[in-house]
């Protein structure tokens, strides 16, 4: 079946340092990617997205590019503040109309110290 | 532009009761999708209603039902609770047919069975 596998965490990072999350997923078609964030106490909240193989979604200076040859969807930022302190998921959906789920990795706890 | 509620916030039963849970969609929405979040855990897909009519379902028992009604608002409904099912619920809502498939989500509710 359709999953997604995350780095494993919790990841410690000091504040300006550059973070990678690596996501790789395995789908039997063409899946839109998607990163969403939680935090403390709080519902998800769709972070970037892209829909096609070599698109990069973009947000708040987090980055990631769609790569159907690793099938990877890596999260990036080059300067990380105290305020991305949240947990990051990793999801994906078929493009098949009529049962859009979200299928999630298991999520990756991030930390930043000041 | 409205987004996505949850009502109850919180919400303690003991085991073998039957609970109702509640979710308002985003404005101009007309798709539910719900999720069972266990601690620490990324969000396993419960089903998704469109039109009124269930339009796929995750691997969860037929204890586990809902409702959408004509404004498109959602009801889940978890009857003869067991202990496992302590979670956070979370609803979200999406534009069926749209491309890119974004689903927002809610603040969640948390249920705990003892």
């Amino acid at each position: 079946g359709d999953s997604v596998t995350q780095m494993e965490g919790p990841v410690t990072l000091s504040e300006e340092a550059f973070l990678t999350i690596n996501c790789t997923y395995t789908a039997t078609g063409y899946p839109s990617l998607f990163w969403y964030v939680q935090y403390p106490g709080e519902g998800l909240q769709l972070l970037l997205k892209a829909t096609k193989a070599d698109d990069k979604g973009s947000n708040k200076g987090f980055e990631a590019t769609y790569r159907k040859e690793t099938t990877s969807f890596h999260l990036e930022k080059g300067s990380v503040q105290v305020s991305d302190s949240a947990v990051y998921f990793c999801a994906l959906i078929l493009s098949n109309f009529g049962n859009e789920k979200l299928t999630f990795g298991t999520g990756t706890r991030l930390t930043i110290i000041p | 532009e409205t987004g996505v509620t949850q009502s109850p916030t919180h919400l303690i039963k003991t085991r073998g009761q039957q609970v109702t849970l509640r979710c308002s969609s985003q404005s101009g929405h007309n798709t539910v999708s719900w999720y069972q979040q266990a601690l620490g855990q990324g969000p396993q897909f419960i089903f998704q209603y469109y039109r009124e009519e269930e339009n796929g379902r995750g691997n969860f028992p037929p204890r586990f039902s809902g409702l959408q009604f004509p404004n498109y608002s959602s009801e889940l409904n978890v009857n003869a609770l067991e202990l496992d099912d302590s979670a956070l619920y979370l609803c979200a809502s999406s534009l069926a047919g749209r491309g890119g498939y974004e689903q927002y989500f809610g603040p969640g509710t948390r249920l705990t069975v003892t």
